[in-house]
């Protein structure tokens, strides 16, 4: 099992710009989670999914899109990057409590 | 809102020794709480979970404890090994699979 994977591993984006994060797990998880973590921030939610069709969001969702079309793929959208969205972040999902974070993504916003 | 307090300066140990690492958190206790890893660079790594009626678990050379009087947790590593040292994540949850993260300790051993 490659477990979480994300795409890509860095990112520059100008302000303004918009692009899409892409976050696959091949364990069947059902629950799926976006994080990003930021420098004395800790890891803070954004958007979470409890299966196929349904999304939700999480403590700083503004700003960001996901959708759910399959149990595989949890993509997040960034539709007008902005410097504060300029973070690390972490695509996780969940099996019994436990959950396995993908690598993550280097985003930088000029 | 629940607050998640993980010591921000990093813990220094000697090889051999323990290292404890704190998780204190406000208001109500959580169904459960979880510790991770986190090496630089790499996402957190799932290490043990504690639920609000165990006061304590192992694993290995790693033991948790859980103290709902004073909202704390403590972890454990015992004979500590410089391959221990990392940034480590607390995080709480109250009876869903959404968590709330600590914003962590970075543990050094040296030998």
């Amino acid at each position: 099992n490659a477990g979480v994977t994300q795409t890509p591993k860095f990112q520059v984006l100008k302000t303004g710009q918009s692009m899409t994060l892409q976050c696959a797990q091949d364990m069947n998880h059902e629950y799926m989670s976006w994080y990003r973590q930021d420098p004395g921030m800790g890891l803070r939610l954004i958007h979470y999914s409890v299966g196929a069709g349904i999304t939700d969001q999480g403590e700083v969702p503004n700003g960001y899109n996901v959708s759910r079309s399959t149990t595989e793929d949890f993509p997040l959208r960034l539709l007008s990057a902005a410097p504060s969205q300029t973070s690390v972040y972490f695509c996780a999902s969940t099996s019994y409590n436990e959950q396995f974070f993908g690598p993550g993504t280097r985003l930088t916003v000029l | 809102s629940q607050k998640i307090e993980q010591n921000s300066e990093a813990l220094n140990i000697q090889e051999g020794k323990t290292a404890t690492l704190t998780c204190n958190y406000t208001n109500y206790s959580p169904a459960y709480l979880q510790w991770y890893r986190q090496d630089p660079g790499r996402g957190p790594v799932f290490l043990l979970l504690i639920r609000e009626n165990e006061k304590e678990k192992r694993k290995e050379r790693l033991k948790v404890t859980f103290d709902t009087t004073l909202k704390q947790s403590l972890f454990h590593i015992t004979a500590s090994q410089p391959a221990d040292s990392a940034t480590y994540l607390c995080a709480l949850s109250y009876n869903t699979d959404k968590l709330i993260f600590g914003t962590g300790t970075r543990l050094q051993v040296f030998p």
